[in-house]
């Protein structure tokens, strides 16, 4: 079966300080990746997608590469802000049949000023 | 336009109370979903929609009613809770129910007394 697997949070930064957040997956077939973030009282935004290896996505700052040989899509931004503070789940997305997303289990991400 | 939208953001009901949560998205997309996410948790699927046919049930008590009114809106009809239903409720959606990624609302927060 599918699986995604996240690091353990919550991750504690100071502001501008470089992130990453780590996402590994198992999957049969050809998955699709995202990241998702959640901020407090809010829904899911889908932040950035991959859908075949060696394609970086990228949206605010915030980067991610399919890594088809090591299962990864890790996720990556240069500088926090306070404002980045939120969970963050990794998620992916087979591409056949009825296939639903599988999510880790998130990671919080606070940054402090 | 990503925009799904929920209605009400808050809801308390007794466990003799029938209420109904309320999703709406005009993206054209033909698959949308209910999710419950508990706290500090990811969200789990609980039904399925796939141009306007229910394709996904994962086994959820009968006291959740999906109905699908047109390609649009996505409602939950709620009777007989119990307080371990108490969770934020998320509706999503997406272009097909196959590989495309889900855009989501901001949740009704729902808590049974």
């Amino acid at each position: 079966g599918n699986s995604v697997t996240q690091m353990e949070g919550p991750v504690t930064l100071s502001e501008e300080a470089f992130l990453t957040i780590n996402c590994t997956y198992t999957a049969t077939g050809y998955p699709s990746l995202f990241w998702y973030v959640q901020y407090p009282g809010e829904g899911l935004q889908l932040l950035l997608k991959a859908t075949k290896a060696d394609d970086k996505g990228s949206n605010k700052g915030f980067e991610a590469t399919y890594r088809k040989e090591t299962t990864s899509f890790h996720l990556e931004k240069g500088s926090v802000q306070v404002s980045d503070s939120a969970v963050y789940f990794c998620a992916l997305n087979t591409n056949s049949g009825y296939s639903t997303l599988t999510f880790g289990k998130g990671t919080m991400l606070l940054v402090s000023p | 336009d990503t925009e799904v939208t929920q209605t009400p953001k808050h809801l308390v009901m007794g466990m003799t109370n029938k209420k109904s949560l309320k999703c709406e998205q005009h993206m054209g997309h033909r698959a949308m979903y209910w999710y419950k996410q508990k706290a500090k948790k990811p969200p789990e699927l609980m039904f399925v929609y796939s141009y306007e046919k229910l394709s996904i049930n994962e086994s959820v008590p009968s006291r959740f009613s999906p109905e699908c009114p047109n390609s649009s809106l996505l409602n939950l009809h709620l009777h007989a809770l119990q307080p371990e239903d108490s969770a934020l409720y998320l509706c999503a959606s997406s272009q097909e129910s196959v590989s495309y990624e889900q855009y989501f609302g901001p949740g009704t927060r729902l808590t049974v007394t």
